[in-house]
């Protein structure tokens, strides 16, 4: 299958700071990219849908200006947390679609906020 | 009710043993049923995708869609203890977006 990196895995950050999360389809051009949040033993959640060039569509009770979502190029989007707070800790996940109808998942980020 | 029922089990089989792991759904316009793997504290992994009804089979996988049913099942044969994982199923319709189940956990027992 395709693949999907997500840089960084793992980041523990103090309370107010931003945190950018990038998210990159390695050997495809992912034409849509999705950003999920997965709390312990929980299936996955769905914060927006993103198309390159095109402002991300979120998910109700998503808070657009906290989560900022770039998708730059057909291979790179980013995830910015931005003036982190405790509760925003989770594991971030993104996934990537090219023309096909198959979606590929990066490893996931683990956020820990301070 | 949700769109998308799946036993969250815990699942726990012994070596060798087959597996069926098993989603319902109640939207009949998805087409595109999909299985992932994810193992703790990773991203999940593309199993298997299945258009519309009917079976596939890949290595020990198996993914049956009854489309008159509203019922999407995986079987593992000859289960190893690296199957251990949760199981999620997913599918879509037209639209961009998945719509996933609850995902299943399954252990295999040495």
């Amino acid at each position: 299958g395709a693949v999907v990196s997500q840089h960084p895995s793992r980041v523990i950050c103090k309370s107010g700071t931003s945190v950018k999360i990038e998210c990159r389809s390695l050997d495809f051009q992912a034409t849509t990219m999705f950003w999920y949040r997965q709390f312990p033993k929980q299936s996955l959640m769905l914060m927006a849908t993103s198309n390159e060039g095109s402002k991300a569509t979120y998910e109700q009770g998503v808070e657009k200006d906290k989560f900022l979502i770039n998708h730059a190029s057909l291979t790179l989007s980013t995830l910015t947390v931005t003036s982190a707070h405790p509760e925003d800790s989770s594991f971030y996940i993104c996934s990537a679609r090219g023309t096909g109808v198959e979606q590929f998942f990066g490893p996931g980020t683990r956020l820990t906020v301070l | 009710q949700k769109e998308v029922e799946q036993d969250p089990g815990p699942l726990s089989v012994p070596e060798g043993a087959i597996v069926s792991l098993n989603c319902t759904y109640s939207n009949s316009a998805f087409q595109y049923f999909m299985w992932y793997r994810q193992y703790s504290r990773k991203g999940p992994e593309l199993l298997m995708y299945t258009y519309s009804s009917g079976n596939k089979e890949d290595g020990r996988f198996t993914a049956q869609v009854d489309k008159s049913s509203k019922y999407i099942s995986l079987f593992i044969r000859d289960s190893q203890p690296s199957d251990s994982a949760t199981y999620l199923c997913a599918m879509r319709g037209s639209a961009r977006q998945l719509t996933f189940g609850s995902g299943t956990q399954l252990t295999v027992l040495p």
